[in-house]
C-alpha cells in the first residue's frame, strides 16, 4: 500500500490528453511538501520530469505539465504520442514518516 | 554531464550483507545530497535513504534498522549496505542525486538477487 495513491492504468489515442492524479494527506502533499513526477521507459531507470509541482527540468517537452491543490496533484499529458506509453510515478515527502522521501504506486500509460 | 553508475554483486546469500557502490562523473560529490531507490521486479519505486557530504544520513523507517550508508569524497563515491537480506530485497537498486527536493539524476540501476 503506497502512500500516494495513483490509478494503476491510464490511457488515451494519439493526440489526447491525459491526467494521471496522486492523492495524498495532510501529512504528506497536504503539508507543503513539494510533488514531483517521474516517467520510467519500459527496461530503463526513471527520469525526472517535473519538480516543485509544476516545473519542467530542461529538455522535458511543455507537453508535461503539472499541478497541485490541497492534497493532491496531478500530471497532465496533451498531444499524445506513442512513445509516451510508460509508468509514471509521483513523489512527495512525509511527515508522518520522519520526512521519508515517498512513492505513488505507479500509472502505467498506454497509447492506444 | 553528471554520471551516475552503480556496482557490486549481482547475488547475495538471504542472511548475508548487500554492498553496493555508486561512482559520480561529472560532478563534484561533496555538493548534493545522495540517495538509493529501489525497484522489486515488476513493483514500484521504494525509497532508501540519503546521504550528505557530512555523512548526515536519513533513511527509510521500515528499512532503518538495517541500512548503513557511507561517503567517500576523495573517491567521489557513496555506498549503501544492507544487512540480514531476504528475497524481499531481491531488486534493481538506483542511486540518484537530489536536487531541489526531487530525485534529478539516476545511475542505470543493478539487479539484485537474494538466493542461496
Amino acid at each position: 500500500q503506497s502512500v500516494l495513491t495513483q490509478p494503476p492504468s491510464v490511457s488515451g489515442a494519439p493526440g489526447q490528453r491525459v491526467t494521471i492524479s496522486c492523492t495524498g494527506s495532510s501529512f504528506n502533499i497536504g503539508a507543503g511538501y513539494g510533488v514531483h513526477w517521474y516517467q520510467q521507459l519500459p527496461g530503463a531507470a526513471p527520469k525526472l520530469l517535473i519538480y516543485g509541482d509544476s516545473n519542467r527540468p530542461s529538455g522535458v517537452p511543455d507537453r508535461f505539465s503539472g499541478a497541485k491543490s490541497g492534497t493532491s496533484a496531478s500530471l497532465a499529458i496533451t498531444g499524445l504520442q506513442a512513445d509516451d506509453e510508460a509508468d509514471y510515478y509521483c513523489q512527495s515527502y512525509d511527515n508522518s514518516l520522519s520526512a521519508s522521501a515517498v512513492f505513488g504506486g505507479g500509472t502505467k500509460l498506454t497509447v492506444l | 554531464q553528471v554520471q551516475l553508475q552503480e556496482s557490486g554483486p549481482g547475488l547475495v546469500k538471504p542472511s548475508e550483507t548487500l554492498s553496493l557502490t555508486c561512482s559520480v562523473s561529472g560532478a563534484s560529490i561533496s555538493s548534493h545530497y545522495w540517495s538509493w531507490i529501489r525497484q522489486p521486479p515488476g513493483k514500484g519505486l521504494e525509497w532508501i535513504g540519503y546521504i550528505n557530504s557530512s555523512g548526515s544520513t536519513n533513511k527509510n523507517p521500515s528499512l532503518k534498522s538495517r541500512v548503513s550508508m557511507s561517503i567517500d569524497t576523495s573517491q567521489n563515491h557513496f555506498s549503501l549496505k544492507l544487512t540480514s537480506v531476504t528475497a524481499a530485497d531481491t531488486a534493481v537498486y538506483f542511486c540518484t542525486r537530489i536536487a531541489r527536493d526531487s530525485f534529478e539524476i539516476w545511475g542505470q540501476g543493478t539487479m539484485v538477487t537474494v538466493s542461496s
